[in-house]
């Protein structure tokens, strides 16, 4: 099956600061979306992205399905961003990436 | 968006013992979802859950350990049979709308 890999696993960040989550995929993209899931174990859908470029206040996100490959930029980093980021693809059944745990300091 | 509702959100639960996880969705959809997530690591999809048939599992995961019923397009639940401590994970159930998966609260369960 299709394998996904995310970069970085772990980023400390400032608040106020910008980052960019990476996600690369062995197959083709299908349905790809990005979830956040928040201290309390919770899953967030934040975008369903299966090509190009979404963008949700300080969220955005960009699938270049032809390359196998998808970015989640967060700007102005604020301390409730943080938690685990995975992104996930497949029709229905989701195979999902390792995440990436980003904590953000006041 | 469907809202998903999962009971317990928690439990503690003794090794040898069982224990049954409700999902329900606010609204009629096809299939339901049932992932493990053990301690730090990532989603795993246990199984899919359709009404009217036997869930599909997913290499690794056997009915015998984890039953699952489905009585109806709304409801679903999944036993985690004979616990050890290495069940000890948190079990999510998900759904299907639009393309789009969207999942309950989960249920965080650790086996003493």
């Amino acid at each position: 099956g299709i394998q996904v890999e995310q970069s970085p696993p772990d980023l400390i960040l400032q608040e106020g600061a910008n980052s960019t989550l990476r996600c690369n995929f062995s197959d083709s993209v299908n349905n790809l979306q990005w979830f956040h899931q928040n201290p309390w174990g919770q899953l967030i859908n934040l975008f369903y992205i299966p090509s190009g470029t979404k963008q949700n206040g300080r969220l955005s996100a960009t699938t270049v399905a032809t390359e196998r490959y998808s970015l989640l930029y967060i700007s102005s980093s604020q301390t409730t961003d943080s938690g685990v980021y995975f992104c996930a693809s497949g029709y229905s059944t989701l195979t999902f990436g390792k995440g990436t745990m980003l904590l953000v300091s006041p | 968006s469907a809202v998903i509702s999962q009971k317990p959100s928690r439990d503690i639960c003794q090794r040898g013992t069982s224990l049954t996880i409700q999902c329900q969705v606010d609204s009629q959809v096809t299939m339901m979802f049932w992932y493990r997530q053990q301690p730090g690591q990532s989603l795993t999809l246990i199984a899919t859950a359709n009404q009217g048939s036997e869930a599909t599992y997913e290499s690794g995961f056997v009915i015998d350990k984890f039953p699952i019923s489905r009585p109806n397009l709304t409801f679903s639940t999944l036993t985690v049979s004979n616990m050890s401590p290495e069940d000890s994970s948190i079990y999510l159930c998900s759904v299907e709308q639009e393309y789009e998966q969207y999942f309950g609260p989960g249920t965080r369960l650790t086996v003493t």
